[in-house]
């Protein structure tokens, strides 16, 4: 299997500033990867597929990148309904796909 | 507005079973393939099972094969999750969502999520 590994685990950050978040693999799965952001009590929302697509209605503040196996999630300007955890899905093999472990994105 | 709904979560004893259903509402889901996943108490999300649109392929987690069972009426708009010999593992929030096929996207995506339905396997 593969395996996804996310960094940080949390994020501490202010209003206003960027969010720089990672998703690593340990083989290479081209652009096939996925961004979640999940808020507590909710369920998780499609933000970026293909690595780099921004999901219908994500605010163009978040921006995926990278390809292979380094992946990278930014949320510039963080507003205040930004904090919330974030998983990285790797799915080049759909629809089996393995999820990261999860970056809180929280409020300092 | 497009919503899946999940239903039949429940309590049950280690060893039981159970049937989890998902619906939805505003769009019709044998045009598309669905997709559980589950959230184990504060913790993570893992990937379960898969069916395709018209139920000819399923797909299992390693850890669920052999014991769940996904399937689908697409007469009925349904898709379901038989679970049996249910352990204390897999007790979690088991969320239904549309592999919606994005025009621009290389393959199908979780596009639409339901609430969740929660699993609890306790003695």
């Amino acid at each position: 299997d593969i395996v996804v590994t996310q960094s940080p685990v949390t994020l501490s950050l202010s209003p206003g500033e960027r969010a720089t978040l990672s998703c690593r693999t340990n083989e290479i799965i081209d652009n096939y990867l996925v961004w979640y952001q999940q808020k507590p009590g909710q369920a998780p929302r499609l933000l970026i597929y293909d690595a780099s697509k921004r999901a219908t209605g994500v605010p163009v503040r978040f921006r995926g990148s990278g390809s292979g196996t380094d992946f990278t999630l930014t949320i510039n300007s963080l507003e205040p309904e930004d904090f919330a955890v974030y998983y990285c899905q790797e799915r080049s093999h759909w629809p089996r796909g393995t999820f990261g472990q999860g970056t809180k994105v929280e409020m300092k | 507005e497009v919503q899946v709904l999940e239903s039949g979560g429940d309590l049950v004893l280690p060893g039981g079973s159970l049937r989890l259903s998902c619906g939805a509402s505003g769009v019709t889901l044998s045009d598309y393939a669905m997709t559980w996943v589950r959230q184990a108490p504060g913790k993570g999300l893992e990937w379960v099972s898969t069916i395709s649109y018209s139920g000819a392929r399923t797909y299992y987690a390693d850890s669920v094969r052999g014991r769940f069972t996904i399937s689908r009426d697409n007469s009925r708009g349904t898709v379901y999750l038989q679970m049996g010999s249910l352990r204390a593992d897999d007790t979690a929030l088991y969320y239904c969502a549309r592999e919606g096929n994005i025009r621009t996207a290389s393959i199908p995506q979780m596009d639409v999520w339901g609430e969740g339905t929660t699993v609890t396997v306790s003695s």
